[in-house]
């Protein structure tokens, strides 16, 4: 079946470090992939998404690109924040669109 | 307000009393899921509905059921809990058009105990 694998946590990093998250997937087919961001207390809600080989998905200064050579979609961001610290969760949404896999989740904590 | 709500979202309660936890979506959405969450283990999905009366067990249906009478509602029923249901409990819907693109919106959880 489908799979996410997601780089251990946690993760802790200073104001404007940057930041990686490696996520590698394995699938059937062509799945969606998708990030997550779940801050405390609250729902997941989506950060950004790929449909499609090479495509990039951006939003709020994160990044990732979908890499099918290498099952990957590991996310970036360039320069953290305080207000970042949330887990993020790497996700695929199959072919026929039912089921849903998503990684273990990262707790991420950005220090002043 | 487009929403998932999600009720109760406390709730403790004992071993083998039969509970009901309700999703309600106001997006028209056709899809509609149940996920647990639990440490060290992500997001787990439990059932999933693509449409009115269409259900499908996800990865960890035992010991859940799920109906899908109506569009926007979605209730997870658990007949007899057991302390291994104890987790964190999100229902999420999505559009189904082009399904397999589509985000998929998350109610705020109902944090479950039974003891």
């Amino acid at each position: 079946g489908d799979s996410v694998t997601q780089m251990e946590g946690p993760v802790t990093l200073s104001e404007e470090a940057f930041l990686t998250i490696n996520c590698t997937y394995t699938a059937t087919g062509y799945p969606s992939l998708f990030w997550y961001v779940q801050y405390p207390g609250e729902g997941l809600q989506l950060l950004l998404k790929a449909t499609k080989a090479d495509d990039k998905g951006s939003n709020k200064g994160f990044e990732a690109t979908y890499r099918k050579e290498t099952t990957s979609f590991h996310l970036e961001k360039g320069s953290v924040q305080v207000s970042d610290s949330a887990v993020y969760f790497c996700a695929l949404r199959s072919t026929n669109a039912g089921k849903s896999t998503f990684g273990d989740g990262t707790t991420l904590t950005v220090k002043p | 307000e487009a929403q998932v709500t999600q009720n109760p979202r406390y709730l403790i309660t004992v071993t083998g009393k039969k509970l009901t936890v309700t999703c309600s979506q106001n997006m028209n959405h056709e899809y509609m899921s149940w996920y647990r969450q639990d440490p060290g283990l992500g997001l787990r999905q439990i059932y999933y509905s693509m449409n009115v009366e269409v259900t499908d067990k996800g990865d960890v249906p035992e010991g859940y059921k799920v109906s899908r009478k109506e569009k926007r509602n979605f209730p997870l029923i658990l007949e007899s809990p057991s302390p291994n249901q104890t987790s964190l409990y999100f229902c999420a819907s999505s559009l189904m058009v082009l399904a397999g693109y589509n985000e998929q919106f998350f109610g705020p959880g109902t944090r479950l105990t039974v003891l």
